[in-house]
C-alpha cells in the first residue's frame, strides 16, 4: 500500500482558504486518493475522493496533478468548526481492504 | 438512527477482565471493519468482515482479541484478560459494498484499562 506524508499541523483563521498537501510518491495505477476528517471524540468522516485532475463537492475540492504523486485538499473559507484532523489515504477502491491512516494533519482555525 | 452505532461509549475495566464491545452497522452494509485508535494517532486496522465471514484479521494484536459477526449484521469485538496497553478508542466502520474505501464510522468506544 502506498505511504502518504502530510504536515503534522496547520493553523488558519476564519474565512481563509486552507490547502493541505499530501505526498504519495509510490501510488499505484489502481489507487484512489481519499480524504477523511475527524473531530474529537468522533469517528472519521469521508470528505472526498479522486483519481486524477480535480474533484469538487459541497465540502471541499481535491486537486491531483498529472503524475498523481501528490494531492491537495482545499477547504474554502474555513470556519471554527473545521478544526479537526484531516487524513489522506491512498488505496485500491476495488479491493476489500482496510483503510491505512497516518497521523493526519491537525488543522486549527482561529477567529 | 441512520448511522453506525457503538456501545458502550465508554468502558473502564480492571486489568485481567474480559470486555465486549458492540457495533451496529448501517442496515444492509456488507462490509464491517474494526480499528484501534491510540491517543494522538490515526486509526489502525484490526479486522474486516464481509457479511458474516471474517476475511482479514491480520491487525488483531494478540490472541486475546476476538471478533465475530455471526449473522452478517451486528459485530462484537471481545478482548480477554485486558492489559493497560489495550486502552484506546475502538472504532467500527461499515461500507455498503464488498469493496471500496468509503467507510462510515461509528463514534467509537473508549476503553480504559486500570
Amino acid at each position: 500500500l502506498a505511504k502518504t506524508t502530510q504536515p503534522i499541523s496547520m493553523d488558519s483563521y476564519e474565512g481563509q482558504e486552507v490547502n493541505i498537501t499530501c505526498s504519495h510518491n509510490n501510488i499505484a495505477t489502481n489507487d484512489y486518493i481519499t480524504w477523511y476528517q475527524q473531530f474529537p471524540s468522533q469517528g472519521p468522516r469521508f470528505i472526498i475522493q479522486g483519481y486524477k485532475t480535480k474533484v469538487t463537492n459541497e465540502v471541499a475540492s481535491l486537486f491531483i496533478p498529472a503524475d498523481r504523486k501528490s494531492s491537495t485538499l482545499s477547504l474554502p473559507r474555513v470556519s471554527l468548526s473545521d478544526t479537526a484532523v484531516y487524513y489522506c489515504l491512498v488505496g485500491d477502491r476495488q479491493a476489500g481492504t482496510a483503510l491505512i491512516f497516518g497521523k493526519g494533519t491537525t488543522l486549527s482555525v482561529s477567529s | 438512527g441512520a448511522g453506525v452505532s457503538q456501545s458502550p461509549r465508554y468502558k473502564v475495566a480492571k486489568r485481567g477482565q474480559d470486555v465486549a464491545l458492540r457495533c451496529d452497522p448501517i442496515s444492509g452494509h456488507v462490509s464491517l471493519f474494526w480499528y484501534q485508535q491510540a491517543l494522538g494517532q490515526g486509526p489502525e486496522f484490526l479486522t474486516y468482515f464481509q457479511n458474516e465471514a471474517q476475511l482479514d484479521k491480520s491487525g488483531l494484536p494478540s490472541d486475546r482479541f476476538f471478533a465475530e459477526r455471526p449473522e452478517g449484521s451486528v459485530s462484537t469485538l471481545k478482548i480477554q484478560r485486558t492489559q493497560q496497553e489495550d486502552s484506546a478508542v475502538y472504532l467500527c466502520a461499515s461500507s455498503p459494498r464488498a469493496s471500496g474505501n468509503e467507510q462510515f464510522f461509528g463514534p467509537g468506544t473508549r476503553l480504559t484499562v486500570l
